[in-house]
């Protein structure tokens, strides 16, 4: 079955540092890869997609390209700031799934002044 | 307005009870969904209903039944509470593409 590796928190950096969060999957098909972001005590917000191979997804100055010969969907960002603090959720979805999302286990990410 | 908004925010239950969750999005969307957040964050599927019609129903206790009257509402009646239901449940809502619009979560307390 489809799955979404990602990798481990906490990750803590300072502030204007580079972020990478790696997310690598495994799918049966062709799906769309998502980038959710959940801050504390909130759901879950859609970050950026991509729904094909090479996309770029980018928002709010994230990035992640969509590598189907890697299987990799890692997460970038060149400067964080402290309210990029949260938990961040790799995941993706086949349409014959139902496009239900399957989710990676989340990072979470917590950044100093 | 809230796009998908779910009631209570907190359930603190004694084992055994029946509890619901309701769920309601105003975004005109086709398919809902039920997530299960477990106490390491882990995110997981239980239902999808497209239309009212379930979709998606993955291996969850038949103690746990959804409802949906109506394609812009998804309940979650929970029978015979158990500890190990403890989490937070998200509702969403999508127009099938896979990327969905989350409600602020409910977390679930069974003592």
């Amino acid at each position: 079955g489809d799955s979404v590796t990602q990798m481990e928190g906490p990750v803590t950096l300072s502030e204007e540092a580079f972020l990478t969060i790696n997310c690598t999957y495994t799918a049966t098909g062709y799906p769309s890869l998502f980038w959710y972001v959940q801050y504390p005590g909130e759901g879950l917000q859609l970050l950026l997609k991509a729904t094909k191979a090479d996309d770029k997804g980018s928002n709010k100055g994230f990035e992640a390209t969509y590598r189907k010969e890697t299987t990799s969907f890692h997460l970038e960002k060149g400067s964080v700031q402290v309210s990029d603090s949260a938990v961040y959720f790799c995941a993706l979805s086949e349409g014959a799934a139902g496009n239900k999302l399957t989710f990676g286990g989340g990072t979470r990410v917590l950044v100093k002044p | 307005d809230t796009a998908v908004s779910q009631t209570p925010k907190y359930l603190v239950t004694q084992m055994g009870n029946d509890k619901s969750i309701k769920c309601e999005q105003n975004l005109g969307h086709d398919t809902m969904y039920w997530y299960k957040q477990d106490s390491k964050k882990f995110l997981k599927i239980m239902f999808s209903y497209n239309n009212k019609e379930l979709i998606i129903n993955e291996t969850v206790p038949n103690r746990f039944s959804p409802k949906s009257p109506d394609k812009a509402h998804l309940n979650l009646h929970i029978n015979s509470l158990e500890l190990g239901d403890s989490a937070v449940y998200f509702c969403a809502s999508s127009l099938g593409a896979g990327d969905a619009f989350f409600g602020q979560g409910t977390r679930l307390t069974v003592v």
